[in-house]
């Protein structure tokens, strides 16, 4: 079973809006990863969120982390049709090394 | 920069045939997982090595096995093949705090996938 549930599965969006995905967990977390994957391909890391920080930054990409609910969110601000991709969280549960992928939510971005 | 390297990358098969899958972690990485992704789904985490130990299992078929080997390379044995295991079978690894000095950041490194098509 899987440990993350992101929501929404599949949003699609016109190029220049902001993009928002969350992932909700069920166990205490060591860090949190997002990942994007194009069609079928290899998967790219984008961002790592630990427990202990609450909000992360690199370009367009903003990621917070809401430990008491067990959730988190990845927003893409000014979306870009390169940005079509598939999200996927990951999750790192606490005291392991085991590392368990969310559903992933298929992001569409139309030019 | 090293990066994790599957082979091979393409694979066809036949029903009922078997199929081995090689993992090349990054160097310095002892923790090796290997993950399923069928056409259109998410991954799904098969199996994970630590210092040639197996650590985890999730959703691995009984006609699979896996094995990390004292160069921390990995391979994943499949038999008796199904169509349903048409699948990209992804790699990852990380280095463990004790490899990492205790600096380890925690991120994941996968491969690009080894794609298994089933005929």
């Amino acid at each position: 079973s899987q440990q993350g549930e992101e929501d929404p599965q599949a949003l699609s969006i016109q190029e220049g809006e902001n993009a928002t995905m969350n992932c909700s967990y069920k166990t205490s977390i060591n860090n949190l990863q997002w990942y994007r994957q194009n069609s079928g391909r290899g998967l790219v890391h984008l961002i790592l969120i630990r427990s202990n920080e609450r909000e992360k930054h690199s370009g367009r990409l903003r990621v917070t982390l809401d430990t008491s609910k067990k959730s988190s969110s990845l927003l893409i601000t000014a979306s870009r049709a390169a940005d079509t991709a598939s999200y996927f969280c990951v999750t790192s549960a606490s005291g392991t090394y085991k590392y368990i992928f969310g559903t992933g939510t298929r992001l569409k971005v139309l030019a | 920069a090293a990066g994790v390297i599957q082979s091979p990358r393409h694979l066809i098969k036949e029903k009922r045939e078997t199929a081995t899958l090689k993992c090349y972690p990054i160097p310095r990485h002892d923790t090796v997982y290997w993950y399923q992704q069928g056409p259109g789904q998410d991954p799904q985490f098969l199996i994970s090595f630590y210092e040639k130990m197996q650590s985890d299992k999730g959703s691995i078929p009984d006609r699979f096995s896996a094995q990390q080997f004292s160069d921390y390379h990995s391979e994943l044995n499949m038999s008796s093949l199904e169509l349903g295991d048409s699948a990209l079978y992804f790699c990852a690894s990380i280095p463990t705090s004790r490899l990492a000095g205790g600096k380890h950041t925690g991120e994941l490194f996968f491969g690009e996938g080894s794609r298994l098509t089933v005929l």
